[in-house]
């Protein structure tokens, strides 16, 4: 059985980078793709990007400019860098396994919170 | 990007009703929709894909439809493990994106 599960830090302050780390057991990230997803306070949710079984990415248009995500095979992680992040990239952050865009593992969620 | 629109926002249903939530897509999607089950505490969990399918273990009184671009999710008969909030999400074009929302309680 496939399992995820985010860390990193819960606090970042504005201007700085926010990095995530997704852990992944009982699967390749050799395999299918790899995403990130974050849910706003207000319930809004975003898909960010993802990071492909040969490491190609896609991402959000609408963080193109700012978002990173790469991997670590003999790790089996993957992660996630948000640059210059303000207040309102505050949000609970998932990993998630993607199947054809469609998210059918997921993690336990990381929240982080912007703030000076 | 393809806007979904999710109603209602808000549902307060009793044991054993059934229960509709809707999307209505700005465009096209074809079968590309999903909706995912959040309890409260709880990361999402895959429900339906192909907007009829059922993912492994959900159970029967769930299903997915379709008329043209707006999509439905019904619970046949409410269970209290039921209560939480319900996105939709379309996969047909890049970004994906997802519903606003609804959050299901109990009367």
């Amino acid at each position: 059985e496939v399992q995820l599960q985010e860390s990193g830090p819960g606090l970042v302050k504005p201007s700085q980078s926010l990095s995530l780390t997704c852990s992944v057991t009982g699967y390749s990230i050799t395999s299918n793709y790899w995403g990130w997803i974050r849910k706003f306070p207000g319930n809004k949710m975003e898909w960010m990007g993802y990071i492909s079984y040969s490491g190609s990415t896609s991402y959000n248009p609408s963080l193109k400019s700012r978002i990173s995500i790469t991997r670590d095979t003999s790790k089996n992680q993957f992660f996630l860098q948000l640059n210059s992040v303000t207040t309102e990239d505050t949000a609970t952050y998932y990993c998630a396994r993607t199947m054809m865009d469609v998210m059918d593992a997921w993690g336990q969620g990381a929240s982080v919170t912007v703030s000076s | 990007d393809i806007q979904m629109t999710q109603s209602p926002a808000s549902l307060s249903a009793s044991l054993e009703e059934i229960v509709t939530i809707t999307c209505q897509a700005s465009q096209d999607i074809g079968n590309w929709l999903a909706w995912y089950q959040q309890k409260p505490g709880k990361s999402p969990q895959l429900l339906i894909y192909d907007a009829t399918s059922l993912a492994d273990g959900v159970p029967s009184r769930f299903s997915g439809s379709r008329s043209g671009t707006q999509y439905s999710l019904k619970i046949s008969r409410l269970q209290v493990e039921d209560i939480g909030s319900y996105y939709c999400q379309q996969a047909h074009s890049n970004p994906p994106t997802f519903g606003g929302g609804t959050k299901l309680e109990l009367k």
